[in-house]
């Protein structure tokens, strides 16, 4: 069974500094996605960024980018110049590459990273 | 356009009674995804959609949790005789078609809090 573990439950920056949020994973899949979610108090679960795995390039979008280390089973997500609107829980999440062009996708979520940002 | 929404954002039942959440996903979406909330146990998985077939349900915990999809759009979550345990965050997401947008990504509502008495 495919597993997601954070290993900071808590973490904290100050505004417009940089932030790195880890994440690994286990699984026996060669092809997979791996997710950043972000779910601030609202309860909404944002998608933040989103990568294939078998895409050895790192996925960014704008102040977020993640570093993929697929044979260490690593997904950190950087996020840069932090915002006070980027406090909220940060999840990781896997889900298995579906077969035959149907869409599924069963997402296996990690425990979770609360980000705090100061001022 | 739409996001997937859920109704009622919040429901307080008594123990013993039956509840069901509704979810409606973002149209055209032809996967449908629940998964639950809680302290103790974190996001967990409870059943898959595509279309108005459920080929994994493999999360449900118990007989007493089942759920529908009918027109290919509005699904429902029924939890009958209700259990203090149940108490938990109720997510819904759905996933568009190959072709129609990011493949296999799943694009959540803002959750059913449920509370049993």
């Amino acid at each position: 069974a495919q597993t997601v573990t954070q290993s900071q439950p808590e973490m904290s920056v100050q505004e417009a500094e940089t932030v790195t949020l880890s994440c690994t994973y286990d699984t026996s899949e060669s092809d997979y996605y791996l997710f950043w979610y972000k779910q601030p108090p609202s309860r909404q679960m944002i998608l933040v960024i989103r990568q294939e795995a078998y895409k050895q390039q790192n996925a960014t979008e704008n102040r977020f980018s993640v570093n993929f280390q697929k044979a260490a089973k690593s997904f950190s997500l950087k996020i840069s110049d932090s915002q006070l609107g980027d406090a909220a829980m940060y999840f990781c999440a896997y889900s298995p590459k579906n077969a035959g062009g149907t869409s599924y996708g069963k997402l296996t979520f990690g425990q979770g990273t609360i980000l705090t940002v100061h001022p | 356009g739409a996001g997937v929404s859920q109704s009622p954002s919040n429901k307080v039942t008594e123990k013993g009674k039956d509840v069901e959440l509704r979810c409606d996903p973002i149209s055209g979406h032809t996967a449908l995804y629940w998964y639950r909330q809680s302290l103790g146990q974190g996001l967990e998985f409870l059943i898959y959609f595509q279309g108005n077939s459920a080929p994994d349900k493999s999360g449900l915990p118990s007989d007493r949790f089942s759920a529908e999809r009918t027109g290919g759009s509005v699904s429902t979550l029924t939890i009958q005789r209700t259990q203090q345990e149940d108490s938990a965050v109720y997510l819904c997401a759905s996933s568009p078609p190959p072709g129609f947008g990011p493949r296999d990504t799943q694009y959540f509502g803002p959750g059913t809090r449920l509370t049993v008495l």
